[in-house]
């Protein structure tokens, strides 16, 4: 069975820092893709970034980034230069298969804070 | 980028009423909406996976007459909790994605609804 690992639940960083968490994930599948989500005290769920499991570079978006270690099934997001917005909780997924209308199984979540 | 609405956003309801939420894709055709309970600090708990015009995929331990889900068009799906009670009391999320080359390998979150079961 599919399952993701969350081991940090609480982060500090401080402004202007990068910050990684750390995701780890199990699957008997080839194809699959992780995704890390945003969640803010307001409860909305922001898609940051996407990595597919075929793909050969890792997936960056603006101050964000994702580590993919295949190998040893990590998928561990980091958020460059922090600033006072990115405090929130974060929320790594994995979707088995190639289907876009798969299912999620999410982590348990990491509450990020950010210092000024 | 993708928007998904919900509606309501908060809820209170007494004991034994059903309510009923909607879940919207406002610029493209979902083909499949999920949904999802979240309690406090926790992880998202998928509830059902809805395709349009099919009966909902209920996850293990879920139970399907208490939370009625519809999917009834390719941009609208409702989740209905009936005779609410307070232990029903959490946060719904819906979420949508698409088979079609827009927003592939995404899948786009609601703003959450806000239940409470007096």
């Amino acid at each position: 069975a599919q399952k993701i690992t969350q081991t940090q639940p609480g982060m500090f960083v401080q402004e202007k820092e990068a910050v990684t968490l750390d995701c780890t994930y199990d699957t008997s599948d080839q194809s699959y893709g992780l995704f890390w989500y945003k969640q803010p005290s307001s409860g909305e769920m922001i898609f940051l970034i996407y990595q597919g499991s075929y793909d050969e570079q890792n997936a960056t978006e603006g101050r964000y980034s994702l580590n993919f270690q295949k190998a040893r099934k990590s998928a561990n997001l980091v958020i460059s230069a922090s600033q006072l917005g990115d405090s929130a909780m974060y929320f790594c997924a994995m979707r088995e298969g190639k289907s876009n209308t798969g299912k999620l199984i999410f982590g348990q979540g990491t509450t990020l804070q950010v210092k000024p | 980028g993708a928007v998904v609405s919900q509606h309501p956003s908060r809820v209170i309801c007494k004991s034994g009423t059903s309510v009923k939420i909607e879940c919207r894709s406002l610029d493209f055709q979902a083909t499949t909406m999920f949904w999802y309970r979240q309690f406090p600090k926790q992880s998202l708990m998928l509830m059902a996976t809805s395709n349009e015009g099919s009966k909902a995929t209920y996850e293990q331990g879920v139970e399907k007459d208490k939370f009625l889900i519809n999917h009834a068009s390719l941009t609208l799906s409702t989740l209905t909790v009936t005779s609410a009670h307070p232990e029903d009391s959490s946060f719904y999320i819906c979420s949508a994605s698409s088979t079609g080359t827009f927003k592939r390998n995404t899948q786009y979150f609601g703003p959450g609804t806000r239940l409470t079961v007096l």
